[in-house]
């Protein structure tokens, strides 16, 4: 099955400086990458997702970019404010029936004032 | 389009009991997911279905857990005879299907088992 691994685990800056979050997938069949922003006690909100096709998507602040050779993808946040803190969770999913999403271990954003 | 919904949000249960959850999907998403959420993990998948159909199971935990979509729009997932291994968060999230992988998350129900 998929396998899917984040890092780093832990990440704080300083506001208005960039964020950066590395995911690597194993199955070069996964053709689906969504990351997912979650905030204490609530659930994943999904905040920007790339398909197998693009190299990479940007919306506002946020950006992914997508190595398909290398197996992996990462989020970028410019400009992060204090609301950027969370935690992040990357995902990758299959083309199959089923498109069940496999997660990563997650990434604590803390974005200092 | 008033997101997902899920009942109870926190359950707390004694050692033995069952309990069932409550998962009301994006109205006319046709693709609903089941995950469980251990402290400081991702999300781990459960089951998904489409439509009334249970289309995968086999990631279910163990024969003490099951899931229902009877008219093809809310769910349930019923664990039995609980055990303390089973504390954590269970999340719902749906999905429109057809050529759309997004799926949109609930709020989730955290469950403790005593």
């Amino acid at each position: 099955g998929e396998n899917v691994e984040q890092h780093p685990s832990t990440l704080s800056v300083q506001e208005g400086d960039s964020a950066v979050i590395k995911c690597t997938y194993s199955d070069s069949a996964s053709n689906y990458f969504p990351w997912y922003k979650q905030e204490l006690g609530k659930g994943p909100q999904l905040i920007i997702d790339i398909r197998s096709n693009v190299g990479e998507k940007k919306d506002q602040r946020i950006a992914v970019t997508l190595n398909k050779t290398a197996k992996h993808f990462s989020l970028h946040i410019t400009e992060t404010q204090p609301e950027d803190s969370a935690v992040y969770f990357c995902a990758a999913t299959l083309s199959g029936s089923a498109r069940q999403l496999t997660f990563g271990s997650g990434t604590q954003l803390t974005v200092l004032p | 389009d008033t997101g997902v919904s899920q009942d109870p949000r926190h359950k707390i249960t004694k050692r033995g009991q069952n309990v069932t959850f409550r998962c009301d999907p994006i109205s006319e998403h046709n693709r609903l997911y089941w995950y469980r959420q251990t402290l400081g993990q991702g999300p781990e998948f459960l089951t998904y279905f489409q439509n009334e159909a249970q289309l995968e199971k086999s990631r279910l935990l163990s024969d003490r857990f099951s899931a229902e979509r009877p008219k093809g729009s809310f769910s349930t997932l019923e664990i039995q005879r609980t055990e303390q291994g089973d504390s954590a968060m269970y999340l719902c999230a749906s999905s429109v299907g057809q050529s759309s992988y997004e799926q949109y998350f609930g709020p989730g129900t955290r469950l403790t088992v005593t």
